[in-house]
């Protein structure tokens, strides 16, 4: 079945601690994206991606770094500048509609989600 | 600009009852406008979406929803709630060219009481 992995399910940091977050989709999609997840905050995107070795900061990018080496992966760090990293994160991923007069009706396709906790 | 305003964090309704969720948005170009559903500890799931025509927008799980520009709402309705409709919902904004320019909002959960 076609879909996005995200692993681990729960992570834990420690002070000064970067750790990276793992996804990956078998969607073929061209864009991915990373959001975070705050209890009654909604969702607010950190990174994104329309094409492998190119990414763009999204609301939230400061203390977080991202790569795009290849297609089917988009792995997050999370870094110790990153002062209130506790959240959900999300992986998404999308078919890209650039060129087709239709930008802006993605569908995302998400992850189950990484609960990162600090120690 | 655009934002999104759900009213209502939590929404309890009785199984079989009338299920109504609320989303106003705000936008200043013609809006595209998703509801998407989170059960616990999963991603989100696209529900339904609206960016032109009908505007009474028909989804799965037995889900509606209509768009009202007069009103600049967006309120998903189910006739009748089951169990397992019972998980968090979330209304987002786009525009025509947005790329990348989703707007959620903070999310109603909705309890289903047996």
């Amino acid at each position: 079945d076609g879909g996005i992995t995200q692993s681990p399910k729960y992570l834990f940091r420690k002070e000064g601690q970067n750790v990276t977050l793992s996804c990956e989709q078998n969607l073929n999609h061209d864009a991915m994206y990373w959001y975070r997840q705050d209890p009654g905050q909604g969702l607010r995107l950190i990174y994104y991606s329309q094409i492998v070795n190119d990414f763009q900061k999204g609301d939230i990018a400061e203390g977080y770094s991202v790569s795009r080496e290849k297609k089917e992966s988009f792995p997050l760090t999370v870094t110790s500048a990153q002062k209130n990293p506790t959240a959900f994160y999300l992986c998404a991923s999308s078919i890209d509609l650039r060129g087709t007069g239709k930008t802006g009706q993605e569908k995302l396709f998400f992850g189950s989600g990484t609960q990162l906790s600090v120690l | 600009a655009q934002s999104v305003t759900q009213l209502g964090s939590h929404v309890s309704v009785s199984e079989g009852a009338l299920v109504l969720l609320r989303c106003n948005y705000s936008s200043s170009v013609p809006p595209y406008l998703f509801w998407y559903v989170q059960y616990p500890n999963q991603g989100l799931q696209l529900l339904l979406k609206y960016t032109t025509g009908a505007t009474l927008v028909k989804g799965i799980n037995g889900f509606e929803a209509e768009f009202k520009k007069s009103e600049t709402s967006f309120h998903l309705t189910k006739p009748s709630a089951h169990m397992s409709d019972a998980a968090e919902y979330f209304c987002a904004v786009s525009h025509s060219g947005g790329y990348q320019k989703v707007t959620f909002g903070t999310g109603t959960k909705l309890q289903v009481i047996p």
